[in-house]
């Protein structure tokens, strides 16, 4: 079975500095995707960025960026020039190709980011 | 940009009672997914649902629970006799296809379900 491990569950940084929120993730598969997520105070979950893990280029979003290291099964999100907008919950996530019906999303517990003035 | 969006956002029920927790995906989506997070615990999947059946269920979703899309564009989740257990926060998501990844599941805010 899939697992998905955030170890921070929470942190502060000031506004503009950047930040590194880590992942860490356990599975046989060889190809699959990972996500984060982003939960705000007004609480709908935004897809931040994305990776298939087939490609080795490092997704990128804006300031948004992941560090992927699938040997080490590693899935960390950087976040440059922080903003106060930032402030949000943020949840790693892992999902297989889908085989048949399986195409759930497996999440960790989330890391609560707090981007100070 | 198109939401999903769910009602109510916040429920409170007596235990042993019945609970419907209502979604309205994206109108062209085909794929229909409920999660639920238990206060400070990961959130996780229930159920799937697609071409007017559930497609996959974890062990969570027992037979006290059901899923029903009645009229085309809701979805709803039905607990049929509430849990003190069943306390969390329920998303909805929906999809255009299923897996891909230039079409992420797109999440509600959520609903929050108390149960007393």
């Amino acid at each position: 079975a899939q697992t998905v491990t955030q170890s921070q569950p929470e942190m502060s940084v000031q506004e503009a500095e950047t930040v590194t929120l880590s992942c860490t993730y356990d599975t046989s598969e060889s190809n699959y995707y990972l996500f984060w997520y982003k939960q705000p105070p007004s609480r709908q979950m935004i897809l931040v960025i994305r990776q298939e893990a087939y490609k080795q280029q490092n997704a990128t979003e804006n300031r948004f960026s992941v560090n992927f290291q699938k040997a080490a099964k590693s899935f960390s999100l950087k976040i440059s020039d922080s903003q106060l907008g930032d402030t949000a919950m943020y949840f790693c996530a892992f999902m297989k190709p889908p085989e048949g019906r399986d195409d759930k999303i497996i999440f960790g517990k989330g890391t609560r980011l707090h981007i100070l003035p | 940009e198109p939401e999903v969006t769910q009602t109510p956002s916040h429920q409170v029920t007596q235990m042993g009672q019945e609970v419907i927790l209502r979604c309205v995906p994206i109108s062209n989506h085909l794929y229909f997914y409920w999660y639920r997070q238990i206060l400070g615990q990961k959130v996780e999947f229930l159920v799937s649902f697609y071409n007017n059946e559930i497609s996959e269920k974890s062990e969570i979703f027992d037979d006290q629970f059901s899923v029903e899309r009645p009229d085309g564009s809701n979805f709803t989740l039905k607990i049929r006799s509430t849990k003190l257990e069943d306390s969390a926060m329920y998303f909805c998501a929906s999809s255009v296809g299923q897996g891909l990844t230039n079409q992420p599941q797109h999440f509600g805010d959520g609903t929050r379900l108390s149960i007393l």
